[in-house]
């Protein structure tokens, strides 16, 4: 069983551009959440999708925005870029919202803003 | 609200020795915790979860940890080190009940393995 695949691995944007990541959870998960992970503020929850709709929000502005598809693939979208959105943004999958939670993570998409 | 607090953003050991690693949460509801290992240039793969139930829970690699209630607290233990346990380890807490099913992480601890 194919696990989270997260695309691109690894990227390099400017200040202003903006970029898409893309997700795809594992096969009959329903639930997708992206975490940025930075060395000072550690892993931040971004946001959840559970059958295309958005059920959770973490404390982001809202240059960074999500969506998820009918097939639970998601993409996120990070707008005007600045420095400090330099991170590995983890997407994770879930069976579903409700039960424990368990979350499968991919192996991360990096970003570099320069 | 909810937070996680990982004592200790290093710890050394020697290969053979036994491993602790601390964690200690603040739920107003009853929690479920989890704890994930990360090897770099990877994602984050979990190790073991307690949700409810018997309080000393098993994980993968030889792992397990005990959920203490009355100390808030849930740390992670291994009996001997191996190198290849040599990462960073993330403590992590969701409120068992409500809608919000979002994972607070701690800051992780990066555990090395000294041979």
């Amino acid at each position: 069983k194919a696990g989270v695949t997260q695309t691109p691995r690894y990227l390099i944007k400017t200040r202003g551009q903006q970029v898409t990541l893309s997700c795809s959870p594992i096969s009959g998960h329903r639930s997708v959440s992206w975490y940025q992970q930075t060395p000072g503020q550690g892993l931040q929850f971004l946001f959840e999708y559970f059958s295309e709709t958005q059920r959770n929000k973490g404390n982001f502005p809202g240059r960074f925005s999500g969506r998820q598809f009918s097939n639970s693939r998601s993409e996120m979208n990070v707008s005007t870029l600045e420095l400090g959105d330099s991170a590995l943004y983890l997407c994770a999958s879930s069976l579903s919202q409700a039960g424990t939670g368990e979350l499968f993570f991919g192996e991360g998409s990096r970003l570099t803003v320069l | 609200a909810q937070s996680v607090t990982q004592l200790g953003s290093h710890v050394s050991v020697s290969e053979g020795a036994l491993v602790l690693l601390r964690c200690n949460y603040s739920s107003s509801v009853p929690p479920y915790l989890f704890w994930y290992v990360q090897y770099p240039n990877q994602g984050l793969q979990l190790l073991l979860k307690y949700t409810t139930g018997a309080t000393l829970v098993k994980g993968i690699n030889g792992f397990e940890a005990e959920f203490k209630k009355s100390e808030t607290s849930f740390h992670l233990t291994k009996p001997s080190a191996h190198m290849s346990d040599a990462a960073e380890y993330f403590c992590a807490v969701r409120p068992s009940g409500g809608s919000n099913y979002k994972l607070t992480f701690g800051k992780g601890t990066l555990l090395t393995v000294n041979p």
